[in-house]
């Protein structure tokens, strides 16, 4: 398996809502990464794990909040969110700076 | 600090024209890795190339092909041939290899627009 697989695909929540993003890869690799990108804009970075553990996070607003349960999986938990977090967000795995894998990503808009 | 840079922020040329996508980057490890990602308006990334700092060979695959010119710290990307299917958002990117948990540091983006 050589894929990183990110659900939902689309997802549309409102302001008052909590829902949550899930990545899953089974690759052994233990680094798992979330990005946010608006359109038109590159990928940004907002959380790094490595080893399970929270490794970067890029000052992000405390209405998204990350989970790494075990190896395989990478959670982001979102609550209160507001319209200008809709975004394409992007879940990638590495074993080290010599590659990464991304998912498809998912589509999120907040309503 | 790591920046990658790609000052082309549209291309648009006729189909079967060549045309060169741009990146310079800026870092200050001697070990790093430059990846090149396609993506088109479905929002996949797709992985187009890795290259790591110690291998200055370009590299040809197909229509595309890569240049890595450490002296000027650039990593350009040539289309040959272009086809409508090239048009997209294309992604220089570049990361540190000292650690694991190094995060991929992207380049603005160019959208490559071939038209028929």
């Amino acid at each position: 398996d050589t894929e990183v697989t990110q659900t939902p695909k689309h997802l549309v929540m409102g302001m008052t809502n909590k829902k949550s993003l899930k990545c899953e890869q089974h690759m052994g690799h233990r680094a798992m990464y979330w990005y946010k990108q608006k359109a038109k804009k590159p990928p940004e970075l907002m959380f790094v794990y490595s080893y399970e553990k929270l490794s970067i996070n890029e000052s992000v607003p405390s209405r998204f909040s990350p989970e790494c349960p075990n190896s395989s999986l990478l959670n982001l938990h979102l609550h209160a969110l507001q319209p200008e977090d809709s975004a394409l967000y992007l879940c990638a795995s590495s074993p080290t700076g010599r590659g990464y894998t991304f998912g498809s990503g998912t589509r999120l808009t907040v309503v | 600090a790591q920046k990658v840079t790609q000052a082309q922020t549209e291309i648009s040329v006729v189909e079967k024209e060549d045309v060169t996508l741009d990146c310079v980057y800026e870092t200050r490890d001697t070990t790093y890795y430059l990846f090149w990602y396609k993506q088109p308006p479905s929002g996949e990334l797709v992985f187009l190339i890795r290259r790591n700092s110690f291998d200055e060979q370009n590299e040809i695959s197909g229509r595309y092909s890569w240049n890595f010119q450490k002296s000027t710290s650039s990593f350009n990307f040539t289309i040959t041939a272009s086809q409508v299917v090239d048009s997209a958002v294309y992604f220089c990117a570049l990361s540190e290899a000292r650690r694991g948990n190094t995060p991929l540091v992207f380049g603005k983006g160019t959208r490559l627009s071939v038209i028929a």
